[in-house]
This record gives structure tokens, C-alpha cells and sequence, in this order.
């Protein structure tokens, strides 16, 4: 079974610093692979999604994450941190196949800009 | 247009009332989905409707039963829910079901059961 672990459930950075969030998945064949944005009360965005290809994937709002396989990891990374980009970011794994595929979501990070 | 839209946004019911929930989208989108989210929690999976059929039902209490009329259209007719169902319910659309297609999620709507 696949799961997703995302450590820390809050994230603070100041206005203008590195953006970290870490992601970390468990499966025994490497998933599909996303990030998901949720601003208060909104539904869900997709950021960018990793499913076969370059490891270095870009996103939007200049927004990147890398694949790596070795460490089971897909952490996403911004160089500079803006206001609006507080909200709630959850990682998202679904495993390989043809046909329907469940999403499993992290518990979510809640990242906090302090200007 | 790539924009999944959902009505009411807040909804608030008693335990004895009949409503439905509303999802909306013109992306051509052949797969929708109903997810329950509750405060500081990720979406949990309710129903995959994949070409208007049902195709996965989560083990969903028979109060909230789905009802896709068209391949643009998703509702969700809700009946004597309990207070511990209020939550913000999302809808989201995905071309195929298939694994790696990203799903594009409405803003939800906020229900409260009293």
C-alpha cells in the first residue's frame, strides 16, 4: 500500500526566504507524484505534478520540486517566499496502472509568510 | 475554461432536511469525484464517477447519495445527515480516471448540519 508523509505539519518562513516543504512517499514502485495548493476556504490547486521524465519539475508561481528516487522524496521548493503564498499544501501520490488509481494525500503542511 | 463550479457555498441544514449539492464543469472531463474534507485534514475520497457511471462509492452512509445526470453535471443529494457530517464537501473532475491525471477541484461548499 502507498502512503505519503509530510514532515512538519507547520512551516514559517519570513517574506522573501527559502520555501522547504518536505514530502516523502512509500511505495514499492516509484507513483505519480503531485502537490496540491489550498487557500482558506477554496478547494484545491494543483502546483505540479511528476509522472515519468525530468526529476526537476517546475510549477507554477515559481513553485519546483525534484524526484528523488533513492530517497523516496519529492520535496517542493520556492527560492522566495511572498505574502500570498500562505495557505495549506498537501503532497499526493498515486501508484502506477491503467483505470481508476486512489489519490493518497498527505496530512497536509500549513505554510506561514511572516513579513 | 478550466473551472470545476460549485453551488451553494455554505449550506446549512437540520438533520430531518433534504438538500443537494451542486458540481459544475465544462473542461469535457469524464471523470468526477465527491470528497468530504474536514477542518485542518486532507480531502478524503467519497465517490469516482468515471463516464457517468459510478464507480467507486467509499463505503459512504446511504444518507448521501450521488447522482450524475450528464458528463458536465455531479450532484450530491444529502438526507438526514448527522452534526459530524459538516464539513467542506469538494468536487473535483479528471480526464480519464486514470493515475496520472491531475484532478481540478471547485471551491467547495461549506455545510453545517444543526
Amino acid at each position: 500500500a502507498q502512503s505519503v508523509t509530510q514532515l512538519g505539519s507547520h512551516v514559517s518562513v519570513s517574506e522573501g526566504a527559502l520555501v522547504l516543504l518536505r514530502c516523502n512517499y512509500s511505495s514499492s514502485v516509484p507513483p505519480y507524484l503531485f502537490w496540491y495548493v489550498q487557500y482558506p476556504n477554496q478547494g484545491l490547486q494543483l502546483l505540479l505534478k511528476y509522472t515519468t521524465g525530468a526529476t526537476l519539475v517546475k510549477g507554477i508561481n515559481g513553485f519546483e520540486a525534484e524526484f528523488k528516487k533513492s530517497e523516496t522524496s519529492f520535496h517542493l521548493t520556492k527560492p522566495s517566499a511572498h505574502m500570498s503564498d500562505a495557505a495549506e499544501y498537501f503532497c499526493a501520490v498515486t501508484p502506477l496502472g491503467g483505470g481508476y488509481q486512489k489519490v493518497t494525500f498527505g496530512t497536509g503542511t500549513k505554510l506561514q509568510v511572516i513579513p | 475554461d478550466t473551472e470545476v463550479t460549485q453551488t451553494p457555498k455554505h449550506l446549512v441544514m437540520g438533520m430531518t432536511n433534504k438538500k443537494s449539492l451542486k458540481c459544475e464543469q465544462h473542461m469535457g472531463h469524464r471523470a468526477m469525484y465527491w470528497y468530504k474534507q474536514k477542518a485542518k485534514k486532507p480531502p478524503e475520497l467519497m465517490f469516482v464517477y468515471s463516464y457517468e457511471k459510478l464507480s467507486i462509492n467509499e463505503s459512504v452512509p446511504s444518507r448521501f447519495s450521488p447522482e450524475c445526470p450528464n458528463s458536465s453535471l455531479l450532484n450530491l443529494h444529502l438526507h438526514a445527515l448527522q452534526p459530524e457530517d459538516s464539513a467542506l464537501y469538494l468536487c473535483a473532475s479528471s480526464h480519464p480516471a486514470g493515475a496520472g491525471y491531475e484532478q481540478y477541484f471547485g471551491p467547495g461548499t461549506r455545510l453545517t448540519v444543526t
